[in-house]
C-alpha cells in the first residue's frame, strides 16, 4: 500500500529555535494533514492542505503542500516547551473506485524542546 | 478540540470482563472510525461507519464488536480480550467517508477524540 516517509524521526532543540519536518510519498496525494499528539491523548489536527502548492499558517506553524503532490513540510517557528509531542503527517488513500478511503499516517516526528 | 469525546479515558479490565468504549461527536459528521494505537506502532484502522453502516472492518478479531446506533455515537464492545490488546483506542469522525462531490479532501478530514487507554490484565 501507499506509505508516507516522515523525517526526522526525532528532534531535540532549544526553546526559541525553528523546526522543520517533512513527509514524502512515492504516490500522489490530494490532501496533506498534519496532526500533533501529546502523550496519552488523541491526535489534534494542526493544518490541513488541499491544493498543490498551498502554503497555510496556524500561529507559529506553517505547512506547505508540495507542487509535485508527493511531499509536504511543517515548520514551527520560535519553539516553546509546549510544542513537545509527536507530529504526524497523514493523507487519504483510495482504491481505484474511490469507494474505499483511509488515512495513511507517517511514523511521526518526536519533538523535544529544552527550555 | 471538544468536538469528539471518548469515555472512559482509562480502563483496566481482566481477560474475562465485558466492557464498552463510547465515542460521541458533536460536529454533525456522517462517518466515524475506531483506531488502535499500540506503543511504537503506527495507528491501525479498525472499523469505519458511514451513515451508521459499517463500511470497513480491517480483519479485527471478533472480541471487538463495534456498534453505531446513530451518526453521533459509536461504541466498541470488548469481550475476552488478551493482554496484547492493551493500547490507546482512538475514535475519529469526518463529514463524509470516501469520495464526495467537490471538496472531497476537506469533507474527509478526520478529527480525533482524546482516546481511551485500555489495559488488559
Amino acid at each position: 500500500g501507499q506509505q508516507l516517509n516522515q523525517s526526522p524521526q526525532s528532534m531535540f532543540i532549544q526553546e526559541g529555535e525553528d523546526v522543520s519536518m517533512n513527509c514524502t510519498s512515492s504516490s500522489i496525494f490530494n490532501t496533506w494533514l498534519w496532526y500533533k499528539q501529546d502523550p496519552g491523548e488523541g491526535p489534534v489536527l494542526l493544518i490541513a492542505l488541499y491544493k498543490a502548492g498551498e502554503l497555510t499558517s496556524n500561529g507559529r506553524l506553517t505547512a506547505q503542500f508540495g507542487i509535485t503532490r508527493k511531499d509536504s513540510f511543517l515548520n514551527i517557528s520560535a519553539s516553546i516547551p509546549s510544542d513537545v509531542g509527536i507530529y504526524f503527517c497523514a493523507g487519504p488513500t483510495e482504491n481505484s473506485g474511490g469507494s474505499n478511503y483511509k488515512l495513511t499516517f507517517g511514523k511521526g516526528t518526536l519533538l523535544t524542546v529544552n527550555p | 478540540e471538544t468536538g469528539v469525546t471518548q469515555t472512559p479515558r482509562h480502563l483496566v479490565m481482566g481477560m474475562t470482563n465485558k466492557k464498552s468504549l463510547k465515542c460521541e461527536q458533536h460536529l454533525g459528521h456522517n462517518a466515524m472510525y475506531w483506531y488502535k494505537q499500540s506503543a511504537k506502532k503506527p495507528l491501525e484502522l479498525m472499523f469505519v461507519y458511514s451513515l451508521e453502516e459499517r463500511v470497513e472492518n480491517n480483519s479485527v478479531p471478533s472480541r471487538f464488536s463495534p456498534e453505531c446506533p446513530n451518526s453521533s455515537h459509536l461504541f466498541l464492545h470488548l469481550h475476552t480480550l488478551q493482554p496484547e490488546d492493551s493500547a490507546l483506542y482512538l475514535c475519529a469522525s469526518s463529514r463524509y467517508y470516501g469520495r464526495a462531490a467537490g471538496e472531497s479532501g476537506r469533507l474527509n478530514t478526520q478529527y480525533f477524540g482524546p482516546g481511551t487507554r485500555l489495559t488488559v490484565l
